[in-house]
């Protein structure tokens, strides 16, 4: 059974800081990209980055690219998104999201973490 | 950006009566557009891949169809648990978008 577990959110001041991790078992993590997805409260999805199975290629939505960056560790089974510059607009709940096939343009997410909560506010 | 364009906002429907939700793009995505259901709280679940393609596990009930810039997803006979939200995802072009969704109620 596919799992990934978020963790990492909280609330954090404007202009702060914060680093996302999931966790994913239950399939060969390497093969799969993997992405975050955020949803504001009462708003719909929100794709903000993806990355390759290798991690070698990167794709971030214009609203978070300069500010975010993700990352995965393969040897650990272990998604990040590292994010600065916090603004208020990024509150959200954040996932992490497997993609459906590792077939490569396969951009649909057949597993969802449980999402974590990133709140920015003074 | 391609923007997808969900209708109705809200669809108020009895349980046993058939759903059609639109999604429509704002350029053509071909038939690389999915469907997922929402539950308050939950994580969206995917139904529908590539316009038309059940997703694993997902009941028979639920149908997609459309290519270029128009899609419906059917619900062929609502049972209680398919009252949610439901949106559209393109992957045709990065950015990924999805729309703005449609909430299905009880009437």
């Amino acid at each position: 059974e596919v799992q990934l577990l978020e963790s990492g959110g909280g609330l954090v001041q404007p202009g702060g800081s914060l680093r996302l991790s999931c966790g994913a078992s239950g399939f060969t993590f390497s093969s799969y990209g993997m992405s975050w997805v955020r949803q504001a409260p009462g708003k719909g999805p929100e794709w903000v980055s993806a990355i390759s199975g290798s991690g070698v290629n990167t794709y971030y939505a214009d609203s978070v690219k300069g500010r975010f960056t993700i990352s995965r560790d393969n040897s650990k089974n272990t998604l990040s998104l590292q994010m600065n510059s916090l603004r208020a607009d990024d509150t959200a709940v954040y996932y992490c999201a497997k993609r459906i096939a590792p077939t490569l343009g396969q951009n649909y997410f057949d597993s969802w973490g449980q999402g974590t909560l990133v709140t920015v506010s003074s | 950006d391609i923007v997808l364009t969900q209708s109705p906002a809200t669809l108020s429907l009895s349980p046993g009566e058939r759903a059609t939700l639109s999604c429509r793009a704002s350029q053509s995505v071909s038939t690389y557009l999915a469907w997922y259901q929402q539950i308050a709280g939950q994580a969206p679940r995917l139904l529908i891949y590539d316009a038309s393609n059940r997703a694993t596990g997902i009941p028979a009930r639920f149908s997609g169809s459309g290519s270029g810039t128009d899609f419906t997803l059917t619900i062929s006979s609502l049972e209680p648990e398919d009252f949610a939200v439901y949106y559209c995802q393109q992957r045709s072009n990065w950015p990924l978008t999805f729309g703005q969704g449609t909430r299905l109620e009880i009437k």
